[in-house]
């Protein structure tokens, strides 16, 4: 199993552009589950759907942040626009339902 | 959304010894208690994990040590070794939905 996949794994930006992180559950999956990990905050849930539905998005910042899952297999989360405060690593993960939540390997965003 | 507070932030334990990781959670509705490894450039990674029905749960050398009744959990590493380098999470979560995580220890374990 290829695990959870993110891209880009890397992303530098300017200030006010529209940055968009995907991710790729692993299959089977019906939890998907977007973080934030930075120096000061430490890891941050922002939003987690079920079965394709957002269930809570309480921890998304502001709504420059948006996020979407069209399908079982595909997840987004949008930043327009960006700020240099949203540089952190960005994380997704999924699960099968059970306690256990498998993560990716991020993607470190840097807005300039 | 800090609900749970771990200490140290961070520590340095030579090869060989014991290092400890303690955590503690407010919400008594949290059922659900795993500890995460992180590693430099990676996501976390699931180590061990505990319910509240047991206190203690051992998997190798890593062993959960858990108070229910003074909402505390800890984490021991026996005979730390210098690949067990990484930033450990303690997290705490009811039903699969909704974990929260302190905010992690870097341990370092010196050859």
């Amino acid at each position: 199993d290829a695990g959870v996949i993110q891209s880009p794994r890397h992303e530098v930006t300017e200030m006010g552009q529209e940055v968009t992180l995907r991710c790729k559950p692993i299959s089977g999956h019906n939890s998907l589950f977007w973080y934030r990990q930075t120096m000061m905050r430490g890891l941050e849930l922002l939003i987690y759907f079920n079965n394709n539905v957002p269930i809570d998005d309480s921890g998304m910042p502001e709504d420059r942040f948006s996020a979407k899952m069209p399908n079982a297999s595909f997840s987004t989360l949008k930043i327009q626009p960006s700020e240099p405060r949203d540089s952190a690593v960005y994380f997704c993960a999924s699960s099968p339902n059970t306690d256990t939540q498998y993560f990716g390997p991020g993607t470190r965003l840097t807005v300039l | 959304q800090q609900q749970v507070k771990q200490s140290p932030q961070s520590l340095i334990v030579q090869k060989g010894g014991i290092s400890i990781i303690n955590c503690a959670y407010e919400n008594t509705a949290f059922d659900y208690f795993p500890w995460y490894q992180q590693f430099p450039g990676k996501g976390p990674a699931l180590l061990i994990a505990i319910r509240p029905d047991v206190s203690e749960k051992k998997e190798g050398r890593f062993t959960i040590s858990f108070n229910k009744s003074a909402k505390q959990f800890s984490l021991h590493i026996m005979d730390s070794q210098p690949g067990d380098s990484a930033t450990y999470f303690c997290a705490a979560s009811k039903g699969n939905n909704d974990m929260r995580f302190g905010a992690g220890t870097r341990l370092t374990v010196k050859p």
